[in-house]
């Protein structure tokens, strides 16, 4: 049950688009297609942005999406705005069990 | 509107025990999968275990098998989950979360803080 392998730090400009990575392994990222995104602003409960690798739950807005090949699964986000600086999380399921990913800091420059 | 509050942490020595609790609200309790995840100081979020509807199924990370127990009670809308045999590493704020979509948590409370320390 190793994390999954984010990047430490992600930045961008208002308007850009950016990628955060998720790779894990045949384990996990590569075996099921439930992978799920969470953001998590400074002192603040985790919140769910996306779920079975692409699907958005309601309330979420379109400039976030993702998206999964083999081991390594993705989250773009585009229209990059202020409010989007935070932590992201990548899990995956793992047959009965989950995984976090090790997280990585979006700055907005 | 759904709600979720943990209770239950606190300091506690190393070897000690402590029984955190997640009180829901805004919807039917015994329908969903509910899930403990952790966050120790300034580091990642790391799942804990889960408990199916009616509680006969669970599963645990390999680092708290053995030691940890999750439980509910569907009549009071209530999750718990037991700690026992507390190490530094388990310092943490625990998060309660409700697993409504397939293999997500759609709904997190605010988190209990347990600090293992002598």
């Amino acid at each position: 049950q190793s994390a999954l392998t984010q990047p430490a730090s992600v930045s961008g400009s208002p308007g850009q688009s950016i990628t955060i990575s998720c790779t894990g392994t045949s384990n996990d990222v590569g075996s099921y297609n439930l992978v799920s995104w969470y953001q998590q602003h400074p002192g603040k409960a985790p919140k769910l942005m996306i779920y079975e690798g692409a699907k958005r739950p309601s309330g979420v807005s379109n400039r976030f999406s993702g998206s999964k090949s083999g081991n390594t699964a993705s989250l773009t986000i585009s229209g990059l705005q202020t409010e989007d600086e935070a932590d992201y999380y990548c899990c995956s399921y793992a047959g009965s069990t989950y995984v976090f990913g090790t997280g990585t800091k979006v700055t907005v420059l | 509107e759904v709600q979720l509050v943990e209770s239950g942490g606190g300091l506690v020595q190393p070897g000690g025990s402590l029984r955190l609790s997640c009180a829901a609200s805004g919807f039917t309790f015994g329908n969903y999968y509910m899930h403990w995840a952790r966050q120790a100081p300034g580091k990642g979020l790391v799942w804990v275990s889960h408990i199916n509807g009616d509680g006969s199924t669970t599963d645990y990370a390999d680092s708290v098998k053995g030691r940890f127990t999750i439980s509910r009670d569907n009549a009071k809308n209530t999750l718990f989950l037991q700690v026992n045999s507390l190490r530094a590493e388990d310092t943490a704020v625990y998060y309660c979360g409700r697993g409504e979509l397939p293999a997500a948590i759609d709904a997190w409370g605010q988190g209990t803080l347990v600090t293992v320390s002598s």
